[in-house]
């Protein structure tokens, strides 16, 4: 079975432009939660999505922006970009709203210039 | 404030030798504890997890971890590092009940010397 898969690998974007990144979860998971990873740091925690609904949302600015489809792939949005932005962006998928194991993919590698 | 400390940002080891990772914790609830690992361009690989009940706590590739209530501490370790181990390893704190919400720690990068 395929893991999470997450694309574009990278995208470079320049300031005040908008982005969307996307995510599938592996094949039966129901849940997509996304994390912004900047150089040098841990994972930090910005949207959970159950069921296309949103379960949880961590301290980011109205700029950021998801939604999950009914096949339960996932979209982030980033309007207005800014230069600290540039991240790596991971989507994790699992089986349920909570207490099951988080599977992540690779990542999306955003750049602002 | 909820938050995860990892100490050291960078530690190197020779291959065969001891392994300590450290974590320290702050959370007002009882939390659910985990590491992940993560290689270059990889996204995160979870080795192990805490929820309750033995407080030792076996992993994937030979590590453990133990959990210290009193020193709000959960420390990952393994006997003999392999040349593969080098990656950055990150501790993360999450809800009883639910995997999805980590808060991570800043990772410690283990570099490995043949």
């Amino acid at each position: 079975d395929a893991g999470v898969t997450q694309s574009p690998t990278h995208l470079i974007k320049t300031r005040g432009q908008q982005v969307t990144l996307r995510c599938s979860p592996i094949s039966g998971h129901k849940s997509v939660s996304w994390y912004q990873q900047v150089l040098g740091q841990g994972p930090q925690f910005i949207f959970q999505y159950y069921e296309k609904e949103e379960r949880g949302r961590g301290n980011f600015p109205d700029r950021f922006s998801a939604r999950q489809f009914p096949n339960y792939s996932s979209e982030l949005n980033v309007n207005a970009l800014l230069l600290g932005d540039s991240a790596l962006y991971l989507c994790a998928s699992s089986q349920g709203n909570g207490g099951e194991k988080l599977f992540f993919g690779s990542g999306t590698q955003l750049s602002v210039l | 404030a909820q938050s995860v400390t990892q100490p050291d940002i960078h530690i190197t080891v020779s291959e065969g030798a001891s392994l300590e990772l450290r974590c320290n914790y702050s959370y007002g609830a009882t939390p659910y504890l985990f590491w992940y690992v993560q290689s270059p361009g990889q996204g995160l690989q979870l080795l192990l997890k805490y929820f309750s009940g033995d407080t030792l706590v076996q992993g994937i590739k030979g590590f453990e971890a133990e959990f210290k209530r009193s020193q709000s501490s959960f420390n990952l370790r393994k006997p003999s590092v392999h040349w593969s181990d080098a990656a950055e390893y990150f501790c993360a704190v999450g809800p009883s009940g639910g995997y999805n919400k980590l808060i991570f720690g800043a990772g410690t990068r283990l570099a490995v010397h043949p």
